[in-house]
């Protein structure tokens, strides 16, 4: 089974900043099975990033996913308010998925 | 408009069953693969299991494989978790999740239900 390792666990920041996640995995991954989510208190997630580096209808483009192999990396330019926020990478191979354990977003 | 709305949770002893539903409406169900994801209290993500659009193929997560079982009803825009032998650490919010795609395990999942929640204890 491939494991989603993200980084950091916590992450502390003001709106405005830039903020960095990453999710590595334990083995190599086509990057069209690499996805982010983000997941508000009380809600479902909601999809970001798809194929890595798509983003997702209705995403604004504040948000962009890179990488490839075992490294990826969601990056959103300008913090807003709704952002902070626990986000996920998912991978999808052999008609499974495995989820990262995730990354919490807290406003500083 | 794409809606996904769970239901059939609820509290359930140890060992026994619960059915969870899914209706679709507002896209072309048939379209599809569809998935079952939950979440543990104070918890991540969790994949359970998918389906593919024309029920040709499944998926399961290793915590709940013989134990539980995906189906679906395209006539009824409908899809279906039978999940037997229900332990504690089952208990969690289920949310149903479409696929991008038709198949299992190659595409995100573009869209989610509210989830419905399932508590196994004594």
């Amino acid at each position: 089974e491939i494991v989603l390792t993200q980084s950091p666990g916590t992450l502390s920041l003001s709106p405005g900043e830039r903020a960095t996640l990453s999710c590595r995995a334990s083995q190599s991954l086509t990057s069209s099975h690499l996805a982010w989510y983000r997941k508000r208190p009380g809600q479902a997630p909601t999809l970001l990033i798809y194929s890595a580096s798509n983003r997702a209808t209705g995403i604004p483009d504040r948000f962009s996913g890179s990488g490839s192999g075992t490294d990826f990396t969601l990056t959103i330019s300008r913090l807003e308010p709704e952002d902070f926020a626990v986000y996920y990478c998912q991978q999808c191979s052999r008609s499974s998925y495995t989820f990262g354990q995730g990354t919490k977003l807290e406003i500083k | 408009e794409v809606q996904l709305v769970e239901s059939g949770g609820g509290l359930v002893q140890p060992g026994r069953s619960l059915r969870l539903s899914c209706a679709a409406s507002g896209f072309i169900f048939d379209n599809n693969g569809m998935n079952w994801v939950r979440q543990a209290p104070g918890k991540g993500l969790e994949w359970v299991s998918g389906i593919s659009w024309n029920s040709g193929s499944t998926g399961y997560a290793d915590s709940v494989k013989g134990r539980f079982t995906i189906s679906r009803d395209n006539a009824k825009k409908s899809m279906y978790l039978q999940m037997n032998s229900l332990r504690p650490e089952d208990t969690a919010l289920y949310y149903c999740a479409r696929s991008r795609g038709g198949y299992v395990g190659y595409d995100a999942f573009d869209f989610w239900g509210q989830g419905t929640m399932v508590s196994v204890s004594s």
